[in-house]
């Protein structure tokens, strides 16, 4: 298996337009999560889904983040409208459920909002 | 899930051991350690995890005290690849699966 892809790597947007992420987790894995990382906050859990399920989107920051996974290959995380404040690199991880499970995270993706 | 407790930073020479320690005087019967890295720009990687037992695979050892309120990840030959931030992580296995990320450990191998 390829791990876990995300793309795109990079994105540079303006301020106010929409921005979508996007990540294939690893095949047969059921769980999906969404990081993201800046300076100031560390990494930080976003949201996450069990079976194409979100669980817990606690960790959504505002209305304007909006995350689906409508089956268990892809899911996106939305953007709208994007601030400058947004500017993170943003991970996708995915997790096979069982005892001894590990987390397998992608490289994530980098948004510059300008 | 127990809050953990790491040193902002270490540095260790190439070839020796790097032994990075964390607190976790909280943790309950039923909650894991885990140890994650994360190399300049890349996602976290996972190290190793235990309960109870001193764990051993390739990347690292984990000697976990017998009251499980501390624990020491060992790389035993560090080499400059090993340059990261370390991220111990103290989790009920149960069916959510989440890691909560603390600020870590920044270990810098000096050559």
């Amino acid at each position: 298996d390829a791990g876990v892809i995300q793309s795109p790597r990079h994105e540079v947007t303006e301020m106010g337009q929409e921005v979508t992420l996007r990540c294939k987790p690893i095949s047969g894995h059921d769980y999906l999560f969404w990081y993201r990382q800046t300076m100031m906050r560390g990494l930080e859990l976003l949201i996450y889904f069990n079976n194409n399920v979100p669980i817990d989107d606690s960790g959504m920051p505002e209305d304007r983040f909006s995350a689906k996974m409508p089956n268990a290959s892809f899911s996106t995380l939305k953007i709208q409208p994007s601030e400058p404040r947004d500017s993170a690199v943003y991970f996708c991880a995915s997790v096979q459920r069982g005892l001894d499970t590990e987390a397998f995270f992608g490289q994530g993706t980098r948004l510059t909002v300008v | 899930d127990a809050k953990t407790t790491q040193p902002p930073s270490m540095d260790c020479a190439e070839g020796r051991a790097a032994n990075l320690p964390c607190n976790h005087s909280t943790i309950s019967g039923n909650e894991y350690v885990y140890w994650y890295r994360q190399i300049h720009s890349q996602g976290p990687q996972y190290i190793i995890h235990g309960l109870k037992n001193n764990e051993t695979n390739e990347m690292a050892s984990l000697i976990i005290t017998e009251d499980r309120k501390s624990s020491t990840l060992i790389l035993p030959h560090a080499t400059l690849r090993d340059t990261a931030v370390y991220y111990c992580i103290v989790r009920v296995w149960d069916s959510s699966y989440k890691l909560i990320f603390g600020s870590g450990t920044r270990l810098l191998v000096r050559p």
